[in-house]
């Protein structure tokens, strides 16, 4: 069946814009992830949802962030005020059911701020 | 705060050879993942532990955990170059209700002929 997706796969903008980023998860998995990842680091935790409801944000790392799932299946990732230290690639993970939480990743976004 | 160290964080090996990646973790936790990650691309699910004394295999890959101990190792057996790759364990502590992952930095593998 049909994986994670994310796009745009890349994106680049300037500082002090505004971005999105789209996560299409597994069908049927009720959790989703958002991470970072910065070169040479292992992903770093933004925020998870269960269903629609953000039931853990305490990685989104300033309120420039913020996320939505309004049907419980795609989420949107939203950063205003772009910053350089912003540049990472976003990942978006799902799982069937947060008991056994093995997490599938979609490929990511790239994100450069100029 | 949850604290996840891998080393070796980097590792050249010969085909053929054994080597053990260890990855240890700071708090309680019986439930720990590992990932494969190629160049660019996104990270590969591959193994769930989800008790102590878990042991998984997969083809030369075996993971154990340790959850007394706070550890988990992967082993490589006889290694080949397709296994050239970051290798990423994590940690979730669902028992205190928090189902995100905690990763280590990952352990960069180079299998040389």
């Amino acid at each position: 069946g049909a994986g994670v997706s994310q796009t745009p796969s890349n994106k680049v903008t300037e500082k002090g814009k505004y971005v999105e980023l789209r996560c299409d998860p597994i069908s049927g998995h009720t959790a989703l992830y958002w991470y970072r990842q910065s070169l040479g680091q292992g992903p770093e935790f933004l925020i998870y949802f269960q269903g629609t409801g953000a039931a853990d944000d305490s990685g989104l790392p300033n309120d420039r962030f913020f996320a939505v799932r309004p049907e419980g299946s795609v989420s949107t990732l939203k950063i205003q005020r772009t910053e350089r230290g912003d540049s990472a690639v976003y990942l978006c993970a799902s799982s069937l059911d947060p008991n056994n939480n093995e997490q599938f990743f979609g490929p990511g976004t790239r994100l450069t701020v100029l | 705060e949850l604290k996840v160290e891998q080393n070796p964080l980097f590792l050249s090996m010969q085909e053929g050879k054994n080597y053990t990646i260890y990855c240890n973790y700071s708090t309680t936790s019986d439930r720990l993942y590992w990932y494969r990650q190629d160049p660019g691309k996104s990270l590969e699910s591959l193994f769930v532990l989800l008790s102590n004394g878990a042991v998984k295999q997969e083809g030369r890959l075996m993971a154990s955990l340790d959850t007394k101990a706070r550890l988990s190792t992967l082993h490589i057996t006889a290694a080949v170059h397709d296994l050239s790759a970051t290798y990423f364990c994590a940690v979730d502590i669902a028992g205190a209700g928090s189902y995100q992952l905690t990763f280590g930095k990952g352990t960069k593998l180079s299998v040389i002929p």
